[in-house]
């Protein structure tokens, strides 16, 4: 079964310096990886996403992501976070065999970007 | 603003009740997803439909149904309601199913709470 973690209940990071949210996933074939974020009473929003292809990702926003086979990871990067970048972090997973659209998504990240 | 739209906003009801959710795709998407959104259980896929055609399910309970009509709105009826069904309620919709239509946008939600 496809499964996704997000270790990090929390990241707290300074602005104007680099950030991380990570996550790692299981999937019986080829994943397809995702990440979200939502803001307070708001639905989700798509960043970016992995499908095939260049292991760096560049989503909205300036945020990237790598993608690492050997690893089963999928971490979430910007060089320079900003304030308005709290918020809630998603990562989630699909594959061919159980429907790429059938997403799994992680217990998700809060990122608190301190001024 | 995704484009999706999702009505009510907020729906408080008692055990055993029987509700609606309603939601419309953002204008020219064929796919509708509903998600269910709990402290417990994390963010969940319910269920897909493409033009009018149910496509993939998730963790849908046999109480829960859901249809999408011609015009492509969908809607979710939560049937014999227990506490544990308080949640919030995100629809997403997409363009398509294909590998380059894997992006889904989310609506604001509709937050039930079961009394």
């Amino acid at each position: 079964a496809q499964s996704v973690a997000q270790p990090e209940d929390q990241v707290n990071v300074a602005e104007g310096n680099p950030l991380t949210v990570k996550c790692t996933y299981s999937v019986s074939g080829n994943p397809y990886l995702f990440w979200y974020v939502q803001y307070p009473n708001r639905g989700l929003q798509f960043l970016l996403k992995y499908i095939t292809g260049d292991n760096l990702v560049k989503g909205s926003y300036g945020f990237e992501a790598e993608f690492n086979k050997s690893q089963t990871s999928f971490h979430l990067k910007k060089p320079s976070a900003l304030v308005s970048d709290s918020a809630l972090y998603f990562c989630a997973v699909s594959d061919r065999n159980t429907g790429f659209q059938k997403l799994v998504f992680g217990t998700g990240t809060r990122l608190l970007v301190s001024p | 603003d995704s484009g999706v739209t999702q009505t009510p906003k907020h729906l408080i009801t008692a055990t055993g009740q029987r509700v609606t959710l309603r939601c419309s795709p953002r204008s020219g998407d064929l796919s509708v997803y509903w998600y269910q959104q709990s402290l417990d259980q994390g963010l969940q896929f319910l269920i897909q439909y493409y033009n009018g055609e149910e496509r993939a399910k998730g963790n849908i309970l046999e109480r829960f149904s859901a249809q999408q009509f011609p015009d492509l709105h969908s809607e979710l009826n939560l049937s014999s309601l227990e506490l544990g069904d308080s949640a919030l309620y995100f629809c997403a919709s997409s363009v398509g199913t294909g590998l380059s239509d894997l992006e889904q946008y989310f609506g604001p939600g509709t937050r039930l709470t079961v009394t």
